[in-house]
């Protein structure tokens, strides 16, 4: 069965650092990833989505970037935090096929910039 | 307007009771839809699809209007465990990768 890691789970970060949050996909083989941010009460926002290794396409202009330099893994990072940039850091893949072609969501990572 | 939007709540309501969720959607060429429930700081999970002619899963049943571009989720004999918060979920239409639209979900609070 397909299992979806991310780490770390928390991260408290101060303004102005650098951020790379990892995200890790089993049991299954060039998988659709995707990132996406919950901001406190807020809902989700598409950042990044890949469909395959090195093809990033980003959805919100900001100062974070995404990379694949893997088939299975996908990777969130930025130059320098914002205090906006807190919040809920989830990663998912896309089950493909029958009734439940959508998206399987990883534990998240939660971050505060300070 | 957002491109899907839910009543954000919170309902609060008795253990053993029905509740009810709506939610609708703007983009008519909208394709497949789900309700994801999220308990307070966790990932989303997928609850069920929504199918055009409406589906059970135990307790649970959601309904589709296409016409009406409106989603409904239905909970009987509630229990405490079903505190939670619901996201209304739309998929497509998008070439290249499946992309999802989530509500910004309704939170429910079972009382005992």
């Amino acid at each position: 069965s397909q299992t979806i890691h991310q780490w770390p789970a928390t991260l408290v970060q101060p303004v102005g650092s650098p951020l790379s949050l990892e995200c890790t996909v089993e049991g299954t083989s060039n998988p659709n990833l995707y990132w996406y941010r919950q901001a406190a009460g807020r809902g989700l926002q598409l950042l990044f989505y890949s469909v395959g290794i090195g093809q990033i396409s980003s959805e919100v202009p900001q100062n974070l970037s995404a990379s694949r330099p893997q088939d299975r893994q996908f990777i969130l990072s930025s130059k320098k935090l914002l205090l906006s940039d807190s919040g809920f850091y989830l990663c998912a893949w896309r089950g493909i096929g029958g009734p439940t072609d959508t998206q399987y969501f990883g534990p998240g990572t939660r971050l505060t910039v300070l | 307007r957002k491109e899907v939007e839910q009543d954000p709540g919170p309902f609060n309501v008795p253990e053993g009771a029905t509740v009810a969720f709506n939610c609708t959607y703007s983009n008519s060429a909208s394709q497949s839809f789900f309700w994801y429930r999220q308990d307070c700081r966790k990932e989303p999970k997928l609850l069920m699809s929504v199918y055009s002619s409406g589906n059970e899963d135990g307790r649970f049943t959601a309904q589709l209007n296409r016409a009406s571009q409106y989603i409904s989720l239905l909970i009987r004999d509630s229990k405490l465990s079903d505190s939670a918060t619901y996201l209304c979920v739309v998929k497509g239409p998008f070439r290249g990768a499946q992309k999802l639209v989530f509500g910004q979900g309704t939170r429910l609070t079972i009382n005992p």
